[in-house]
C-alpha cells in the first residue's frame, strides 16, 4: 500500500471556525509532512514529524496546530484562519533518512477555503 | 543553501514531439534530486530520483533525467509526449535529512 490518505477533500470555514485535517499512511514511514500550495505555486513545507516528534517548524502562525498521535496518523488544527489561508493542504509521508532525505509519497491534498 | 531554478514557468509541445523540462540546482553539498509530477486538483507523484550512481536516471511514463554535475543540471525529457503528460512538473532539490526544496514549476501542455 503506497497510499497517502487526506479528509476532508474540501473544506470550508469561517474565520471563527475550529477545524481539523486528517492524514494517514500504512507504509511505516516515520517522516510525516504538512505542504501549503497557492495555485501556480510550489508546495510549501509548514511542519516535518519525524518518529511522531515535531522536528520542523517552518514559522507557521500558531492559528496552525499540528498534531501526530501515532506513526499512522497526522492531524492539522485551525483555528481563527485568515481569507489567505485558503489554499491545498497536501500531507506527505517518508522514510526517515539519517543525513539525506528518502522520497516523499504525497496525498491527493484538502482544497481549504475560509470565508 | 540549496536552490532549484526551473526554467520557463509553461512549455507547450505537439504530440509525440520530445519534452524537455529544464531544472538548474544549487547545493552546497553533493544533491539528491527529484522530479514530481501535478495533475489538476491531484497531490504530486514522484517521476524520478537521482541519488548517487547512475547519471541517467529512468522514471515512470517514459521519463528519463540527466544529473549533470558540470552543468548542475538535472533536465527531464521524454522522447515522445502525449496528451496525458500535460501537468505541472516540479524539479527539487534536497535541503537536510527530512527536507526538499522545489522549484517554481513548469506547466506542460500538449498540442493535438
Amino acid at each position: 500500500d503506497t497510499e497517502v490518505t487526506q479528509t476532508p477533500k474540501h473544506l470550508v470555514m469561517g474565520m471563527t471556525n475550529k477545524k481539523s485535517l486528517k492524514c494517514e499512511q500504512h507504509m511505516g514511514h516515520r517522516a510525516m509532512y504538512w505542504y501549503k500550495q497557492k495555485a501556480k505555486k510550489p508546495p510549501e513545507l509548514m511542519f516535518v514529524y519525524s518518529y511522531e516528534k515535531l522536528s520542523i517548524n517552518e514559522s507557521v502562525p500558531s492559528r496552525f496546530s499540528p498534531e501526530c498521535p501515532n506513526s499512522s496518523l497526522l492531524n492539522l488544527h485551525l483555528h481563527a484562519l485568515q481569507p489567505e489561508d485558503s489554499a491545498l493542504y497536501l500531507c506527505a509521508s517518508s522514510h526517515q533518512g539519517l543525513a539525506v532525505p528518502y522520497e516523499q509519497y504525497f496525498g491527493p491534498g484538502t482544497r481549504l477555503t475560509v470565508t | 543553501a540549496q536552490s532549484v531554478t526551473q526554467l520557463g514557468s509553461h512549455v507547450s509541445v505537439s504530440e509525440g514531439a520530445l519534452v524537455l523540462l529544464r531544472c538548474n540546482y544549487s547545493s552546497s553539498v553533493p544533491p539528491y534530486l527529484f522530479w514530481y509530477v501535478q495533475y489538476p486538483n491531484q497531490g504530486l507523484q514522484l517521476l524520478l530520483k537521482y541519488t548517487t550512481g547512475a547519471t541517467l536516471v529512468k522514471g515512470i511514463n517514459g521519463f528519463e533525467a540527466e544529473f549533470k554535475k558540470s552543468e548542475t543540471s538535472f533536465h527531464l525529457t521524454k522522447p515522445s509526449a502525449h496528451m496525458s503528460d500535460a501537468a505541472e512538473y516540479f524539479c527539487a532539490v534536497s535541503a537536510g535529512a527530512s527536507k526538499i526544496i522545489f522549484g517554481s514549476g513548469t506547466r506542460l501542455s500538449i498540442r493535438p
